[in-house]
């Protein structure tokens, strides 16, 4: 298993600031995912951290809004920039520990933001 | 794309069986998973499932994969409050990523 950690875990930002989230893995993972759930809401993937190499985004996600740093394998950024009332949400780091993709997914507790 | 379908809500009198359900779209999914979401508290990997497995069982939990419908059950035996969550059905797709359901929060009745 991994466990995982963010920071911080819960925030309260103004308009048009911008937050740096920080997942920190107890292992060397493969993969490295994160996460939005909106309130009463289900997640919803905002990109692929990949090791090394530009994160992969998903649809509806660009990298000027949720720019994502992965500088090893054990260690990822979120950044939400330019945040609006829209933003908030709980984010979740999530990764898979092991080599064989699809195996066991793990998250962190979330960051909970509350932008004002 | 993945898409992940569950119903939004269920409620079971306390002690019953609780059945919930989940269907998906890309037939080459290989894992499956349901998680838990208590109120305000993380998700918790409940149990998952090897797209070349029939049922798998854990304790309390038993998960039915029919592979040809693309539908997903999580049956929870001798439901207890402590039971009371959001479950989220969720699938590994072809694209490399895991799609989650809207989830389905499960309500105990006395």
């Amino acid at each position: 298993s991994a466990v995982i950690s963010q920071k911080p875990s819960r925030d309260i930002c103004q308009r048009g600031t911008s937050l740096t989230i920080q997942c920190q893995v107890d292992s060397q993972v493969t993969m490295m995912f994160w996460y939005r759930q909106q309130p009463g809401q289900s997640l919803t993937l905002i990109a692929t951290a990949n090791q090394g190499s530009e994160a992969t985004y998903e649809s509806g996600f660009v990298i000027d809004k949720f720019p994502i740093s992965r500088p090893n394998l054990t260690f990822s950024t979120l950044t939400v920039s330019n945040m609006s009332p829209e933003d908030s949400s709980i984010y979740l780091c999530s990764s898979i520990p092991g080599t064989s993709p699809g195996s066991e997914q793990f998250f962190g507790p979330g960051t909970r933001l509350t932008v004002l | 794309g993945e898409d992940v379908e569950q119903s939004l809500f269920l409620s079971v009198r306390e002690g019953d069986s609780s059945v919930i359900n989940c269907t998906y779209t890309d037939s080459s999914s290989t894992y499956l998973y349901w998680y838990k979401q208590e109120p305000g508290a993380g998700l918790q990997l409940l149990t998952y499932i090897f797209s070349n497995m029939d049922m798998k069982q854990d304790q309390r939990l038993t998960v039915l994969l029919n592979k040809k419908d693309k539908h997903l059950s999580l049956r929870i035996a001798d439901t207890q409050t402590g039971d009371s969550a959001i479950y989220f059905c969720a699938a590994y797709s072809s694209a490399s990523k895991i799609i989650f359901g809207s989830g389905t929060r499960l309500s105990i009745r006395p």
